[in-house]
């Protein structure tokens, strides 16, 4: 069964600190891997996609990483600030059947305080 | 980047009656898009992909007739919770697909939810 698991589940870090958010699958055949941010009562907005053959990617102060070897993901913030705080979402893509499959993780609820 | 619309942001509506949502893409065409639902602090659910000009497909468990889902155009999907009850109670989310040189490079967009509460 495709799987995307996500950790930590939730994070409170103070402003202007780093943290690594977790991404694991056993999605396959893997396409892609997204990650995505979410305000609250908001849609997602997209922070990077990675193909297999991308280790990193970086938006900014948001840096991701994959190891398809490992099927493990992260995605770094630095220097976070106050307009951090939200929901970061793992979604792999697959392709089963000629069909697009997109595997989503719930998500690290992420809280910057001042 | 590509603008994803989808209206209403909010909608209260009785128990019984239906409620129309929109997924617009405002500066590209989607042939496809795709309709999620999210309860709180859960994740997004796939309900079904709308292809334009042809019939949605919906994930396991999700019944057609309760979601309606019509892609008349490039541009533009409905999905109408028919015969709404209090357990319809949700946020509903739209994304468009948008391909730029095949569909490893396939990127989403999404809109910016409705919060639909039946009472």
């Amino acid at each position: 069964k495709n799987q995307v698991e996500q950790s930590p589940q939730s994070l409170i870090i103070l402003e202007g600190k780093n943290c690594t958010l977790q991404c694991n699958y056993t999605v396959s055949p893997f396409s892609n891997l997204r990650w995505y941010k979410q305000d609250t009562g908001r849609g997602p907005v997209s922070l990077t996609i990675m193909t297999f053959s991308e280790n990193t990617k970086s938006n900014g102060r948001y840096t991701a990483t994959l190891d398809a070897d490992t099927k493990q993901s992260s995605l770094h913030i630095t220097a976070s600030q106050l307009s951090d705080s939200a929901s970061y979402i793992c979604v792999v893509s697959a392709f089963i059947g000629g069909r697009r499959a997109l595997t989503f993780g719930s998500g690290t609820r992420l809280q910057v305080q001042p | 980047g590509a603008v994803v619309s989808q209206h209403p942001s909010r909608v209260i509506c009785k128990s019984g009656t239906s409620v129309k949502i929109e997924c617009r893409s405002l500066d590209f065409q989607a042939t496809t898009m795709f309709w999620y639902r999210q309860f709180p602090k859960q994740s997004l659910m796939l309900m079904a992909t709308s292809n334009e000009g042809s019939k949605a497909t919906y994930e396991q468990g999700v019944e057609k007739d309760k979601f309606l889902i019509n892609h008349a155009s490039l541009t533009l999907s409905t999905l109408t919770v028919t015969s709404a009850h209090p357990e319809d109670s949700s946020f509903y989310i739209c994304s468009a697909s948008l391909l730029t040189g095949g569909l490893t490079n396939e990127k989403l967009f999404f809109g910016s939810g409705t919060q639909l509460s039946v009472l």
